[in-house]
């Protein structure tokens, strides 16, 4: 069974740092690409960013390019999400995704982050 | 980016009515579109992919058509666990998401 359970949310000061991390299970990890995905309170999802299954390529949302970085260690089977110099606007709670038989076909439950002073 | 349109927001019916959701493309996305559920507090969870694929273990009441700009979501006989809201996802390029239809009971 696949699983993905996210950790590392919270409460933070904007302009501070946080980093997600994301452990998974139920499939080989190093074989597909990993995704995050966020979902402001009461709003729709939004795409954040992408890693190939190697960690060669990364892909982000504009809002957040120069901001956060993805990255994945395939001997743990984890991913992670860096976030440097957050902003209110960055509040939501953070799901990670991957794509084995399509897109974003498995998500975690998420993780909130809460940005603000 | 490639915007989704998504209709109606808000969808009101009754069990054993017939329901219908929408997304529109601002361009051709080919059948490179995908269908969620999400019930309050939890993750979304695959209905449809590639337009019209049905995932593994979904109830065959849900159905998805359409290709290029213009997909439909149709759940043939509503039923009391489908009260959730619904979003489509479009994977052809940088992936966008509808805004969401929420489905309440009347």
């Amino acid at each position: 069974e696949v699983q993905l359970v996210e950790s590392g949310g919270g409460l933070v000061q904007p302009g501070r740092s946080l980093k997600l991390s994301c452990a998974a299970s139920g499939f080989t990890f190093s074989d597909y690409y990993m995704a995050w995905v966020r979902q402001a309170p009461t709003k729709g999802l939004e795409w954040v960013a992408s890693i190939s299954y190697d960690g060669g390529s990364t892909y982000y949302r504009d809002s957040v390019k120069g901001r956060f970085t993805i990255s994945r260690d395939n001997a743990k089977s984890s991913l992670y999400l860096q976030m440097d110099s957050l902003r209110s606007e960055d509040t939501a709670t953070y799901y990670c995704t991957t794509g084995i038989t399509t897109s974003f076909d498995y998500w975690g439950q998420g993780v909130m982050v809460t940005v603000s002073s | 980016d490639i915007q989704m349109t998504q209709s109606p927001s808000f969808l009101s019916a009754s069990v054993g009515d017939r329901v219908t959701i929408n997304c529109k493309a601002s361009q051709n996305i080919n059948r490179y579109l995908n269908w969620y559920q999400q019930k309050l507090g939890e993750a979304p969870k695959l209905l449809i992919y590639n337009a019209n694929s049905l995932q593994t273990g979904i109830p065959s009441r849900f159905s998805g058509s359409g290709s290029g700009t213009d997909f439909t979501l149709t759940i043939s006989s509503l039923q009391p666990e489908d009260v959730a809201t619904y979003f489509c996802l479009q994977h052809n390029s940088w992936p966008t998401f509808g805004a969401g239809t929420k489905l309440e009971l009347k």
